[in-house]
């Protein structure tokens, strides 16, 4: 299958710092990607739904202003959270999606620890 | 609304016994996709299986077996000779191709497996 990278794999910061998490796709274009994050023994919520070269989609109750979301290109996606804080320390996933097929990959996670 | 439950919160068994973990799912979309994908401890989501809503066939993949049933809205996946390996959790999602054609997952509660030596 297609495969889906993420970077950072696991990030420490700082209360009120901004943390940049990328998703890449490594072997085919993804006109779409999501973002899910996912509490501790908990399920996947989707945060948003990002589509190159246009404004994301954000499900309700997501701040898009907080969850920065760039879709710049067809293989790669950023979230970035701004001014995080510890309720924000979470396991974040990115997926890339084949509209015409349904079939979606998804990357490694990206596990953000707020202090 | 599309909505994924997965009833079971956790299960455990004994090696080599076998195991369904249940998914009841609700749309109204006519065209859809089902999924299961096991998450280990490390995190990472591994695709199991995607099933159209057109194919009800059941499908058997080594350990692993799928029932799908439209009927009763339900897609529950069932490990036979289970393994310790076999811990992990399990969720079940659904995708909607409506006129929005996102392909967005919606995920149940997940099922945590342990399988006991």
């Amino acid at each position: 299958g297609a495969v889906v990278s993420q970077h950072p794999s696991r990030v420490i910061c700082k209360s009120g710092t901004s943390v940049k998490i990328e998703c890449r796709s490594l072997d085919f274009q993804a006109t779409t990607m999501f973002w899910y994050r996912q509490f501790p023994k908990q399920s996947l919520m989707l945060m948003a739904t990002s589509n190159e070269g246009s404004k994301a989609t954000y499900e309700q109750g997501v701040e898009k202003d907080k969850f920065l979301i760039n879709h710049a290109s067809l293989t790669l996606s950023t979230l970035t959270v701004t001014s995080a804080h510890p309720e924000d320390s979470s396991f974040y996933i990115c997926s890339a999606g084949q509209t015409s097929s349904g079939e979606q990959f998804f990357g490694p996670g990206t596990r953000l620890t707020v202090l | 609304a599309q909505k994924v439950t997965q009833a079971q919160t956790e299960i455990s068994v004994v090696e080599k016994e076998d195991v369904t973990l249940d998914c009841v799912y609700e749309t109204r979309d006519t065209t859809y996709y089902l999924f299961w994908y096991k998450q280990p401890p490390s995190g990472e989501l591994v695709f199991l299986i995607r099933r159209n809503s057109f194919d009800e066939q059941n499908e058997i993949s080594g350990r692993y077996s799928w029932n799908f049933q439209k009927s009763t809205s339900s897609f529950n996946f069932t490990i036979t000779a289970s393994q310790v390996v076999d811990s992990a959790v399990y969720f079940c999602a659904l995708s909607e191709f409506g006129s929005s054609n996102t392909g967005k997952l919606i995920f149940g509660q997940g099922t945590t497996l342990q399988v006991k030596p």
